[in-house]
């Protein structure tokens, strides 16, 4: 069975530093990687996926993730982050035959002045 | 605008009495499907419909209900509630439902069973 982890629940980080919010997965096939990005009192919202080809992906806002398959990771990392990236993260996976979505359990990313 | 819509967003109800939280995509999605969010666990899958007429169990289906009698719509019902289904609830929709297709959400139901 797949299953997802998010290392941090919460991780507090200054304005202007760099983060990195870590997901490791466990799935026997391959596997198509996700994070989702939800702010306060919205919905989730796809901030990058990785389907195949190169390992490193990279989203408009600066943020960018890395497939590691040898190390089944998908970790998240922006060099510089802003009050706006003030939210949860999520990572999930997806494989087989349909489009379910294996969630971790989330990371609140709480950037500070 | 593409979008998925759920209705209500903020629900109190009690144990024991029937509703339903209606979802709708207007994006020709033909793949739906509804997660529920709990904190620690992130989001589990209730249900899933890979088109009209065509629905599944997720991870988590038990004293839930859904229908696909139209491809845009896709509602929830909860015959009698019970606490333990208090949690905020997501709609999402997807092309198809092939495992790389993005997910597009709802804004989320909050639901509060006494």
């Amino acid at each position: 069975a797949q299953s997802v982890t998010q290392l941090d629940s919460q991780v507090p980080v200054f304005e202007e530093a760099p983060v990195e919010l870590r997901c490791n997965y466990s799935s026997s096939v391959s596997v198509y990687l996700f994070w989702y990005v939800q702010y306060p009192n919205q919905g989730l919202q796809l901030l990058l996926k990785y389907l195949s080809g190169s390992t490193l992906v990279e989203s408009i806002n600066g943020f960018e993730a890395e497939f590691n398959k040898s190390q089944t990771s998908f970790h998240l990392r922006k060099p510089s982050v802003h009050i706006s990236d003030t939210a949860e993260y999520f990572c999930a996976v997806s494989s087989g035959g349909y489009n379910k979505l294996i969630f971790g359990a989330g990371t609140r990313l709480a950037v500070h002045p | 605008e593409a979008q998925v819509t759920q209705n209500p967003r903020y629900l109190i109800t009690v144990t024991g009495k029937k509703l339903t939280v209606t979802c709708s995509q207007n994006m020709n999605h033909e793949y739906m499907s509804w997660y529920r969010q709990d904190p620690g666990l992130g989001l589990r899958q209730i249900y899933y419909s890979m088109n009209v007429e065509v629905t599944d169990k997720g991870d988590v289906p038990e004293g839930y209900k859904v229908s696909r009698k139209e491809k845009r719509n896709f509602p929830l019902i909860l015959e009698s509630p019970s606490p333990n289904q208090t949690s905020l609830y997501f709609c999402a929709s997807s092309l198809t439902g092939a495992a790389y297709n993005e997910q597009f959400f709802g804004p989320g139901t909050r639901l509060t069973v006494l």
